[in-house]
């Protein structure tokens, strides 16, 4: 069965720009958390989605959103970019967020 | 506010040679996950232990959790060049939250 997909693989952005992050799920699986991950930081917990609702969510600003549609696909948003938002962000799912997860292989963001 | 520790930072070693990570919480959880991340990949999920003492075993590796439920570790038996890496650990609060460790990023020496 296919992964947990995250789209685009790469993308370089300008301060103060904004960008939109994709994320499929595994078939099946209603949970999505998002992660940002830097040498220095290691994984860091953005936000968790289960069936279009936030259940959980980090310590990151407001300008760090997302949502989730009702098909489990998931989007993250971060408005008015920082050079410091440079990291790889990584989208995981499980079925209802108590088992492990899978990851994707990550959204990898240079702000310039 | 709660913390899943994770030492050591860094952990090198001559292939052959056994590796052990370990994680430390200020609060009991209800289950504790590892993952393995590969240099330039992906954390991959291992496995979840859930009962206080539980111990289990993947090949070479095995997996303790704690009497108390707060604390795990994972041991590497024999290591070889395919267990490079950074396992995490993460660790299941009372209020649902999955807390990672910092990693433990396994060097081996040639």
């Amino acid at each position: 069965k296919a992964g947990v997909t995250q789209t685009p693989r790469y993308l370089i952005k300008t301060r103060g720009q904004q960008v939109t992050l994709s994320c499929s799920p595994i078939s099946g699986h209603r949970s999505v958390s998002w992660y940002q991950q830097t040498p220095g930081q290691g994984l860091q917990f953005l936000f968790e989605y289960f069936s279009e609702t936030q259940r959980n969510k980090g310590n990151f600003p407001g300008r760090f959103s997302g949502r989730q549609f009702s098909n489990s696909r998931s989007e993250m948003n971060v408005s008015t970019l920082e050079l410091g938002d440079s990291a790889l962000y990584l989208c995981a799912s499980s079925l209802f967020g108590l088992e492990g997860y899978t990851f994707g292989s990550g959204t990898r963001l240079t702000v310039v | 506010g709660q913390q899943v520790m994770q030492i050591p930072q860094y952990q090198h070693v001559q292939e052959g040679e056994d590796f052990t990570t370990y994680c430390n919480s200020s609060t009991t959880l209800s289950n504790i996950q590892w993952y393995k991340q590969r240099p330039g990949g992906h954390p991959v999920f291992l496995i979840q232990l859930v009962k206080s003492g539980e111990v289990k075993k993947q090949k070479r590796l095995t997996f303790q959790f704690g009497e108390a439920k707060k604390n795990s570790s994972l041991h590497i038996t024999a290591t070889q060049t395919t267990d490079v890496g950074t396992y995490f650990c993460a660790g299941r609060s009372s209020n649902y939250q999955l807390i990672w460790g910092a990693g433990t990023k396994l060097i081996i020496k040639p």
